[in-house]
């Protein structure tokens, strides 16, 4: 069963605007990986997060690593029309050994 | 840099048959990992090797199999292929097991008719 909730489940924004997304669950992680999906393709990684608290960018992107390694939330800001896509959280609970869960995704559709 | 490799990326076959699906990881990376992924779903994960012994299991079907060779690659034998086996399968690949970043191929998909 699906033991990281994400949301929101999809998103319709303007060009430039500021998007956000959260991933939580009632399980403890020690990794949430960020992933952003295109239709037919491999899930890219955009962000790792290592530690509780560690809030990191890449480009226009930041993550955050919650504080109770319960949950993580992925910004994007100033979004453009290639930011088009699922996006996945995605990490091992404590009790999964490696195994990575993964969140239901959220489709982010951008209006130029 | 180098990716991960999967062939093929398209595969098509009928009920009944086998397949094999093939998994090149980044080069020094030691574990490998098979996530299968339903239309509009997330990917799921069904088994993963490290340094060539199978380390985890997921939800796999007995129908398949997988092992990882001598030079880290990876393959997935798929056998008495059903309709709900149509999926995209991904490899990933990572260094080290615990915690530690996968990174995936572009996969394959697989339709069975």
């Amino acid at each position: 069963g699906q033991q990281l909730n994400q949301s929101p489940q999809s998103m319709f924004i303007q060009e430039g605007e500021d998007v956000s997304m959260n991933c939580t669950s009632s399980s403890i992680f020690n990794t949430w990986l960020w992933y952003k999906q295109d239709p037919g393709e491999g899930p890219v990684l955009l962000i790792a997060l290592y530690k509780a608290g560690e809030l990191t960018s890449n480009g226009r992107l930041t993550a955050q690593f919650g504080i109770t390694r319960k949950d993580s939330f992925l910004n994007i800001s100033a979004s453009i029309p290639s930011d088009v896509g699922i996006y996945f959280c995605a990490g091992p609970p404590v009790e999964y050994g490696n195994k990575l869960v993964f969140g239901a995704g959220t489709i982010l559709r951008v209006k130029s | 840099a180098a990716g991960v490799i999967q062939s093929p990326r398209h595969l098509i076959k009928e009920k009944r048959e086998t397949a094999t699906l093939k998994c090149y990881p980044i080069p020094r990376h030691d574990t490998v990992y098979w996530y299968q992924q339903g239309p509009g779903q997330d990917p799921q994960f069904l088994i993963s090797f490290y340094e060539k012994m199978q380390s985890d299991k997921g939800s796999i079907p007995d129908r398949f199999s997988a092992q990882q060779f001598s030079d880290y690659h990876s393959e997935l034998n798929m056998s008495s292929l059903e309709l709900g086996d149509s999926a995209l399968y991904f490899c990933a690949s990572s260094f080290g097991t615990w915690g530690d970043t996968q990174y995936f191929g572009p996969g394959t998909r697989l339709t069975v008719l």
